[in-house]
């Protein structure tokens, strides 16, 4: 079992560029979760997706950021005309979802997106 | 929606000393609590977990106690080593998604 994998580790973007972070969850996980960690702070919350579905979006900001799980392949989070405040390190976990969110979630290696 | 806090910020203790985190939530309906550890520059691994129809969990030199009444949870770790020195979050989580606590900064000095 490989884990939540996350890619690309490292992203940098100019301002105005656009991001694309993708999770593939860990094998039979369908609950996929972002998380944003600026440095030396906890993780804030973004999105909850199952598949082809967007459960909760309560902490994603209104405007240039968006997220999907399709059908098929990773969980993808957009973030388009990146500003220097996006830069951070954006976490998933993923878990097996069951009774709500109550099973363990894992997390994986995160990408660190700089904006420049 | 659900709310929590956590304290202290930081903590530092001696080789061989207790720790303990404290937590705090406030949603009544949030039922699974787990504790995760975060070394610099890696992912959050999960370290112990419990669930609203159990009052303490312990796992060697670890333990989380609930108290569901007050709504706080608390991480405890014994006999600390300076490899336990990381920063901890507490989390609560109902039905839909994982709520954290700001960390805690736990360095342990030889």
């Amino acid at each position: 079992n490989a884990g939540v994998m996350q890619n690309p580790r490292h992203l940098v973007r100019r301002r105005g560029q656009e991001a694309r972070l993708r999770c593939s969850p860990m094998k039979g996980h369908s609950h996929v979760y972002w998380y944003r960690q600026l440095p030396e702070e906890g993780l804030k919350f973004m999105v909850y997706l199952q598949k082809e579905n967007i459960i909760d979006e309560s902490g994603m900001p209104k405007e240039r950021f968006s997220a999907e799980f399709p059908k098929e392949g990773p969980s993808i989070l957009r973030i388009q005309q990146v500003v220097r405040g996006d830069s951070a390190a954006y976490f998933c976990a993923s878990s097996s979802g069951g009774n709500g969110a109550n099973t363990e979630a894992f997390f994986g290696q995160g990408t660190r997106l700089t904006v420049v | 929606g659900e709310n929590v806090e956590q304290h202290p910020s930081t903590l530092s203790v001696q080789e061989g000393d207790s720790a303990v985190i404290k937590c705090t939530y406030s949603d009544s309906a949030s039922n699974y609590f787990p504790w995760y550890k975060q070394e610099l520059g890696k992912r959050p691994q999960l370290i112990i977990d419990i669930r609203s129809n159990v009052g303490e969990k312990k796992d060697q030199r670890i333990a989380v106690t609930l108290n569901k009444t007050a709504k706080h949870f608390s991480l405890h770790i014994t006999e600390t080593q300076p490899e336990d020195s990381a920063v901890y979050f507490c989390a609560a989580s109902g039905f839909q998604k994982l709520v954290f606590g700001t960390g805690t900064r736990l360095l342990v000095s030889p």
